[in-house]
């Protein structure tokens, strides 16, 4: 069975600042890797996904992940962080191009003016 | 709106009484999903459909929750008996075939008093 951990829980960063948002997997196949944030009363909206290829993928409002097959990670990257992007991080992993997703406890970003 | 769509968005009940929601998917995508969310927590796993068909249970359904998809459009979530232990956000997600995003509904919270 798949799983996914998320090994910070909080993170506080000042605007402008670059970001890392960490995920670990464990999946015995290729796995199919997604990152989706949640702001406060809101459901989830996904950011990037990767499924083959490239191991740097692009995402929406300027955020990045790095597939690394040896450290089985899935990291988030933004090189410049805005207040707006404060808001709770999943990273999830899936089979079959997605079905049936494990998500990570979550990471909930702060963002210091 | 043509996004995924949940209803009711909160709902209060005490505890032994039976609630519905309903979700009504983008309506060309053929695969629907539940997943439950407690606080602090990533999203898990309830059940999936594949137009009308349940393909897919989690051990977290219990004989208690029961999900419905009758004519391969929108679809029901009944919980029975409610317990205290089910309060949680109910969040219902499609995608079309071939890929891979999953379009998240801004959930159903219950709480069970």
């Amino acid at each position: 069975a798949q799983s996914v951990t998320q090994p910070d829980i909080h993170i506080t960063v000042s605007e402008g600042a670059s970001l890392e948002l960490r995920c670990n997997y464990s999946y015995g196949a290729t796995p199919y890797l997604f990152w989706y944030v949640q702001s406060p009363g809101q459901g989830l909206q996904l950011l990037l996904k990767y499924f083959s290829g490239d191991t740097l993928v692009q995402g929406i409002k300027g955020f990045e992940a790095e597939f690394k097959r040896s450290q089985s990670s899935f990291n988030l990257r933004k090189p410049s962080v805005h207040w707006s992007d404060a808001a709770e991080y999943f990273c999830a992993v899936g089979t079959n191009a997605g079905n049936m997703l494990t998500f990570g406890g979550g990471t909930r970003l702060m963002v210091k003016p | 709106d043509t996004g995924v769509s949940q209803n009711p968005r909160h709902k209060i009940t005490k505890r032994g009484q039976n609630v519905t929601f309903r979700c009504d998917p983008i309506s060309e995508h053929n695969r629907l999903y539940w997943y439950r969310q407690t606080l602090g927590q990533g999203p898990e796993f309830l059940t999936y459909f594949q137009n009308e068909a349940q393909l897919e249970k989690s051990r977290l359904l219990s004989d208690r929750f029961s999900a419905e998809r009758p004519k391969g459009s929108f679809s029901t979530l009944e919980i029975q008996r409610t317990e205290q232990g089910d309060s949680a956000m109910y969040l219902c997600a499609s995608r079309s075939t071939g890929t891979g995003e999953l379009f998240f509904g801004e959930g159903s919270r219950l709480t069970v008093l």
